[in-house]
């Protein structure tokens, strides 16, 4: 079964780069067929699309985070990033990853909850 | 892009049935049969409960049966229990993105 954790910092400051990682067992990312997403969840609001990426580093963002959004893929280490540049308190939420199929996330990481702070 | 339109609340009590309604349009829900229902509980990871419109991974009660007419897709419940009392979204395929339901929150009375 496969198995998706985020790890990276839990406070950002303000302008600053929020960085996450999404690891990724049980299953291979470069075995392709699936897509992997990033998706996030305001405290007491409803769930985001950001973005994803497949295994050859095809893109696709959310237009309204666009310029601000990179998604990167290591298929050696089976981990895919997220980098949103720029951040504000409007950026604090839980960031899952997800492993997507036919771009809808089927598995989900545990979420991991940034908070946008000086 | 807007997001898919979901009631904000629905309610019913044990054994009952209840659906739960997720709008689009023509170029979401309604052009596609890629739409998926996730349960959330507090605290907790949403989980997927349906997936291309009606078809239930493995482990989830037959109870959660999903359809689609039209632009808008439907989550059915029956014989509610209580811990299906949860956050519920829909999701859909576009050709560019992902949209997301803006979620229902599902009280068994």
């Amino acid at each position: 079964q496969v198995q998706l954790q985020e790890s990276g910092p839990g406070l950002v400051k303000p302008s600053q780069t929020l960085s996450l990682t999404c690891t990724v067992s049980g299953g291979s990312i470069s075995s392709g067929g699936y897509y992997w997403s990033w998706i996030r969840q305001h405290p007491g609001k409803g769930l985001e699309w950001i973005g994803y990426i497949y295994y050859s580093g095809s893109t696709y963002y959310n237009p309204s985070l666009k310029s601000r959004v990179t998604i990167s893929v290591d298929t050696s280490k089976n981990q895919f990033s997220l980098k949103l540049s720029s951040v504000t308190a409007a950026d604090t939420a839980v960031y899952y990853c997800a492993r997507s199929m036919t771009t809808l996330p089927d598995y989900w990481g545990q979420g991991t909850l940034v908070t946008v702070s000086s | 892009q807007s997001a898919l339109t979901q009631p904000a609340s629905v309610s019913g009590s044990p054994g009952q049935s209840i659906t739960i309604s997720c709008t689009g349009t023509s170029s979401d829900v309604g052009g596609y049969n890629y739409v998926s229902w996730y349960q959330q509980h507090p605290g907790k990871a949403p989980k997927l409960m349906i997936y291309e419109v009606s078809n239930r991974p493995s482990g989830v009660p037959d109870r959660f049966s999903g359809s689609k007419s039209g632009n808008t897709a439907s989550l059915t419940i029956s014989g509610l229990q209580a811990e299906d009392e949860a956050d519920y979204y829909c999701s859909s395929y576009t050709s560019s993105s992902t949209l997301f339901g803006g979620g229902t929150k599902l009280t068994v009375l």
